[in-house]
């Protein structure tokens, strides 16, 4: 099993509409949790930080399930300018930093 | 403050060439890395500097070498580049001390081809 696994996607979603994607982790050790997000043909950049059982930042949702090894993003009242992959990476206290492969998402008008 | 800055933004190489990348950082992280991304697999981490002095392989070390030059430098170089090494190379780095933010700093990428 992957260390770190997301659904490819793409996602393609309206304006407006709300999408979730999950990403799973093997590493039950895992401390704490980040979603980047990275635009096409740039670098990765944070998006949010998940330390318990989730955070929320404006129209964006994490939540996490530890009990399932998995942690999720929503997005609320999506923007074309959400349009990007959305990288998972699950932190262990090291610093041997994986991140899951990405999934993809198109906000189309 | 120019952060994270990767050079070259752009090489071609033939196979059997070899090459350094070189990333400096102006953030006083401790930590530095390089990873690189093929459409579909994401990010890959090649080779990690927990701090001065020291580095570690990462999931896919074979064909690369680093150094860490000193807090600011971190190069990688490929001795004799295969074009399966044709991908985007991003430096990265990070605080290494108190509550682990997790965030990682990256800069622009270097694209790298191998004919």
């Amino acid at each position: 099993r992957k260390e770190v696994e997301q659904d490819p996607g793409p996602f393609n979603v309206p304006e407006g509409a709300t999408v979730a994607f999950n990403c799973t982790y093997s590493n039950s050790a895992s401390q704490s949790f980040f979603w980047y997000r990275q635009d096409c043909r740039k670098e990765p950049k944070l998006l949010m930080s998940v330390y318990s059982s989730g955070n929320e930042d404006g129209r964006f949702t994490a939540q996490l399930n530890r009990a399932s090894q998995y942690i999720s993003l929503l997005i609320r009242d999506s923007k074309l300018s959400d349009s990007a992959t959305y990288l998972c990476v699950p932190f262990t206290g090291g610093f041997k930093t994986i991140f899951g492969a990405g999934t993809r998402l198109f906000v189309k008008a | 403050n120019a952060g994270v800055t990767q050079t070259p933004k752009f090489q071609v190489l033939k196979t059997g060439q070899s090459m350094t990348l070189q990333c400096a950082q102006d953030m006083n992280h401790n930590s530095m890395y390089w990873y690189r991304q093929d459409p579909g697999m994401g990010l890959r981490l090649i080779y990690y500097s927990a701090s001065e002095g020291t580095t570690d392989k990462g999931e896919v070390p074979n064909g690369y070498n680093v150094s860490r030059l000193n807090k600011r430098e971190f190069s990688l170089r490929l001795e004799s580049a295969a074009p399966s090494q044709t991908s985007v190379y991003f430096c990265a780095t990070y605080l290494g001390e108190g509550r682990n933010t997790g965030e990682l700093f990256f800069g622009e990428g270097s694209r790298l081809t191998v004919l």
